[in-house]
C-alpha cells in the first residue's frame, strides 16, 4: 500500500524560512504526481495553497512556494508569520483517478 | 466568487444511508472534476472520491462499493450517496473543486454514524 509521508511537526521562528516535505514510501515524488498542498487552521475548512507542484492558488501570497527537492515534493514558507501556524497537508495523484493525502504537518511559529 | 455549500449530513445508525449534496457556484461546474474529502474528528484529511467531467468515477478502497459519487450539471450540484455506513465513516465531508480550477473547498458537512 502506498503511503504519503510528511513530518508530523515542525517549528519556525517568525521571519524565518521553513521547508515541509511530502514523500512516498514506494517511489520518488516527481511532477507526475501533481503535488498539492493545503493549509488548515483549527475549526476551519482547508485552503489550497499550491497545486501541480508549484502553482499558487488564487490569493495565496508568494512567500508560499512549491517545488521538488530530491525525491520529495516540498512546500517552502519564506518570512514565516504568526498566522502561518497551521496544519499543512500534501496530496499526491497516484493515477487512475486516485489521490492520497499525507498525515499532515503541524507547524508552530515561535 | 467560487462557492461550495455542502448539505445532507447528520446522525445515522450503523448500516444506514445518507446522501450528501454540494451546491456549486462562481465557476463553470460542468468543466471541473470534483472531489469529496473527509476528516474524522481530530484526524487528518482523507481523499474519498472523484468524478470527472465525463462522469467517470474513482474511489478510495475504504468506501468502494458502499459510496457513489454523482453530479447534476444542470443543477450545478455534486452528490455522495453513502450506504452501509460504519462508525469509522464519521467525519466532516468536504467537496473540493479540481486543482486545475484552483482547488476550492466548501465548509463541510458533519456525518456521525452511531447507534
Amino acid at each position: 500500500q502506498t503511503v504519503v509521508t510528511q513530518e508530523p511537526s515542525f517549528s519556525v521562528s517568525p521571519g524565518g524560512t521553513v521547508t515541509l516535505t511530502c514523500g512516498l514510501t514506494s517511489d520518488s515524488v516527481s511532477t507526475s504526481y501533481y503535488p498539492f498542498w493545503c493549509q488548515q487552521t483549527p475549526g476551519q475548512a482547508p485552503r489550497t495553497l499550491i497545486y501541480n507542484t508549484n502553482t499558487r492558488s488564487s490569493g495565496v501570497p508568494d512567500r508560499f512556494s512549491g517545488s521538488i527537492l530530491g525525491n520529495k515534493a516540498a512546500l517552502t514558507i519564506t518570512g514565516a508569520q504568526a498566522d502561518d501556524e497551521s496544519d499543512y497537508y500534501c496530496a499526491l495523484y497516484l493515477g487512475s483517478g486516485i489521490s492520497v493525502f499525507g498525515g499532515g504537518t503541524k507547524l508552530t511559529v515561535l | 466568487e467560487v462557492q461550495l455549500v455542502e448539505s445532507g449530513g447528520g446522525l445515522v445508525q450503523p448500516g444506514g444511508s445518507l446522501r450528501l449534496s454540494c451546491a456549486a457556484s462562481g465557476f463553470t461546474f460542468s468543466r471541473s472534476s470534483m472531489h469529496w474529502v473527509r476528516q474524522a474528528p481530530g484526524k487528518g484529511l482523507v481523499w474519498v472520491s472523484r468524478i470527472n467531467t465525463d462522469g467517470s468515477t474513482s474511489y478510495a478502497d475504504s468506501v468502494k462499493g458502499r459510496f457513489t459519487i454523482s453530479r447534476d450539471n444542470a443543477k450545478n450540484t455534486l452528490y455522495l450517496q453513502m450506504n452501509s455506513l460504519r462508525a469509522e465513516d464519521t467525519a466532516v465531508y468536504y467537496c473540493v473543486t479540481d486543482a486545475s480550477v484552483g482547488g476550492y473547498w466548501g465548509q463541510g458537512t458533519l456525518v456521525t454514524v452511531s447507534s
